[in-house]
């Protein structure tokens, strides 16, 4: 099961909209709504952000926003803000009864 | 609150063993499933096992099939990792988490993590 491909860094300055794709395959992304985001800061656990696609758990941020189109889920981030730098994970069900992990995206507040 | 707890991380050789401990509280432990994740130095998260939340199914990524296995004590409100064989690229904090219901295999919960170091 090959990782889900996210793009290695993506950068804003404060106040932008910013956006992460995660591109799988009809196997994982495509063929199911089980997609989800994870944040992680240096040091802590990682933080579920987004489930099934475009839920936000109790807690986080409306700034948080995902989508999926096809094989590729999309994780917005709006109003960046400096706490917000960190990497970001997706990850997503598959057909063979696994988890895949996307390969991370560090987020850079310029 | 929710809190999971590892333990039993350290330093092995290769080929030794290893067992890994997950404490859960806060939540109705056979309502959910559990998850092992791990992530190596310099690199990305990568999903190990699920237990599901009444213990009779249990999935693995392919590096790990025939020298991992986990397990679950309902009455300890506890889950396992035994690891044998254990290679230089085992080399991560291992994480363990909880499902969002009894498997979706998406994870809201997240213990700190426990690390493992393969080395001679």
């Amino acid at each position: 099961q090959s990782a889900l491909t996210q793009p290695a860094s993506v950068s804003g300055s404060p106040g932008q909209s910013i956006a992460i794709s995660c591109t799988g395959t009809s196997s994982d992304v495509g063929g199911y709504n089980y997609v989800s985001w994870y944040q992680l800061h240096p040091g802590k656990a990682p933080k579920l952000i987004i489930f099934d696609v475009n839920n936000r758990p109790s807690g986080v941020s409306n700034r948080f926003s995902g989508s999926k189109s096809g094989n590729t889920a999309s994780l917005t981030i709006s109003g960046l803000q400096a706490e917000d730098e960190a990497d970001y994970y997706c990850t997503s069900y598959t057909s063979i009864i696994t988890l895949v992990f996307g390969t991370g995206t560090k987020v850079t507040v310029l | 609150q929710v809190q999971l707890v590892e333990s039993g991380g350290g330093v092995v050789q290769p080929g030794g063993s290893l067992r890994l401990s997950c404490a859960a509280s806060g939540f109705t432990f056979s309502n959910y499933g559990l998850h092992w994740v791990r992530q190596a130095p310099g690199k990305g998260l990568e999903w190990v096992a699920v237990i599901y939340s009444d213990g009779g199914k249990k999935y693995y990524v392919d590096s790990v099939k025939g020298r991992f296995t986990v397990s679950r004590d309902a009455s300890k409100n506890m889950m396992y990792l035994q690891m044998n064989g254990l290679r230089a690229e085992d080399t991560a904090v291992y994480y363990c988490a909880r499902d969002c219901g009894p498997t979706n295999y998406q994870l809201d919960y997240w213990g700190q993590g426990t690390l493992v170091i393969v080395s001679s």
